[in-house]
């Protein structure tokens, strides 16, 4: 489809163990966001990727986690040795500036952690 | 440090009567705001937005109105209807002249539209 695709859409993992969760952003979009939601609570801001430029790392909970984002498109979210406190829906999102309502983000459906 | 807060867990009203959801934000840069519905199992939607240059933007049922000296928003959905039943995100931004800077959502306000 043209959507923003995320895999795996549910991983079940065990304590320590690292994980990479994937988002395949629209074809053309500029910019690529990880958000994630943890039960119960709101969308919260992980890392924000805007063409060239330095990626916005602020929301980053801790050094486990980190993402990438090769040629401008495809990226990877990685967390190193798990915790039970990372179990949440990771949620990926593009955008571009010149198409949609301003602020617009395409999110995908999310891939889904488990950490027994 | 919660810079977008729907203070409103849930809200439950009747099908055909009006739905008002509630935003309030910290930050003065704020210069962009929108509106997200989420159904379960799917992300997040684009619903409605609001740049800080106005004070109400309207799309059909869906209407936005912003209070900059409040630093308060609300969206408005009138009539309601069972469809609408999703949780809903307030979200803002400091970049609104582009629409690829990062959104600061809020935690979200289940609503349910009872028929």
């Amino acid at each position: 489809g043209a959507g923003v695709s995320q895999s795996p859409s549910n991983k079940v993992t065990e304590k320590g163990k690292d994980v990479e969760l994937r988002c395949d952003p629209i074809s053309g979009h500029t910019a690529l966001y990880w958000y994630r939601q943890s039960l119960g609570q709101g969308l919260e801001f992980l890392i924000y990727f805007q063409g060239n430029s330095a990626p916005d790392k602020s929301g980053l909970p801790s050094d486990r986690f980190s993402a990438e984002r090769t040629g401008g498109s495809v990226s990877t979210l990685t967390i190193q040795r798990t915790q039970q406190e990372d179990s949440a829906v990771y949620l990926c999102a593009s955008s571009n500036r010149w198409g949609g309502a301003i602020g617009e983000l395409f999110f995908g459906e999310g891939s889904r952690l488990t950490v027994l | 440090d919660q810079q977008v807060k729907q203070n409103s867990p849930s809200l439950s009203v009747q099908e055909g009567r009006i739905s008002i959801l509630n935003c309030d934000y910290t930050n003065s840069m704020f210069d962009y705001f929108l509106w997200y519905k989420k159904y379960p199992a799917e992300g997040p939607t684009f619903l409605i937005s609001i740049s800080s240059i106005k004070d109400k933007n309207e799309d059909g049922r869906f209407t936005v109105f912003l209070n900059k000296s409040a630093k308060h928003l609300s969206l408005h959905i009138v009539p309601s209807q069972p469809g609408d039943s999703a949780v809903y995100f307030c979200a803002a931004s400091d970049d609104g002249s582009s629409n690829t800077g990062k959104l600061i959502f809020g935690q979200g306000t289940t609503l349910q539209v009872k028929p």
